[in-house]
């Protein structure tokens, strides 16, 4: 089955803890992108790849590290958590082609919470 | 100025009402546009592309309208299940995503 895998899906922390919530896609996407969620703000754009070894930056970045070793996983960092990353986090992959990605599908979400 | 702007509703609507989404979005270099529906919390799934044409889908109807940057979904005879949250997403090209707030629609029996 085509899908998208987060783990943990969810998870209690307490500041500066560092911890990894991982992603995982067997689509062979090449675009993939993590967002939070936050009530009344949508979803906004943590940090994007558009291939192995290639990632930039959304535009809610700071406090967040991401790698893109392997086409299939693009792991989220949290090198030191604080209560303000408390939120509702959402990975999702894409294909690539014809110039630009196409339809996102949506890993089923992280729900972090940092005390 | 937010990038992507969506009436946040809440819209109630009968069964079998026709309702109407407008979302506006900012940068004019935007390349690509979709509609999402979110249930309850859970992940954003794929409604309808946007093309320049206008498509249909179903009960589904999106149209998009670059000169005054704004794209609209238009559903007909509403269904209990089409409660959800309806997401405007925009590629602001440069690979970068921009969604909506998003805008809630409740249908009553």
């Amino acid at each position: 089955e085509a899908q998208v895998t987060q783990n943990p899906r969810y998870l209690i922390t307490v500041t500066g803890k560092k911890l990894t919530v991982t992603c995982s896609q067997n689509m062979n996407h090449e675009y993939m992108s993590w967002y939070r969620q936050d009530p009344g703000l949508g979803l906004r754009q943590i940090y994007y790849s558009m291939n192995v070894e290639v990632t930039d930056k959304g535009d809610v970045p700071e406090g967040y590290k991401v790698s893109r070793k392997e086409k299939r996983n693009f792991p989220l960092i949290l090198e030191s958590p604080s209560p303000n990353q408390t939120s509702l986090y959402f990975c999702a992959s894409s294909p690539f082609f014809g110039g630009t990605y196409n339809e996102q599908f949506f890993g089923p979400g992280t729900r972090l919470t940092v005390l | 100025r937010k990038e992507v702007e969506q009436d946040p509703g809440p819209f109630n609507v009968p069964e079998g009402a026709t309702v109407a989404f407008n979302c506006t979005y900012s940068n004019s270099a935007s390349q690509s546009f979709f509609w999402y529906r979110q249930d309850c919390r859970k992940e954003p799934k794929l409604l309808m592309s946007v093309y320049s044409s206008g498509n249909e889908d179903g009960r589904f109807t999106a149209q998009l309208n670059r000169a005054s940057q704004y794209i609209s979904l238009l559903i007909r005879d509403s269904k209990l299940s089409d409660s959800a949250t309806y997401l405007c997403v925009v590629n602001t090209g440069g690979f970068k995503t921009i969604f909506g707030a998003g805008t809630r629609l409740f249908v009553k029996a």
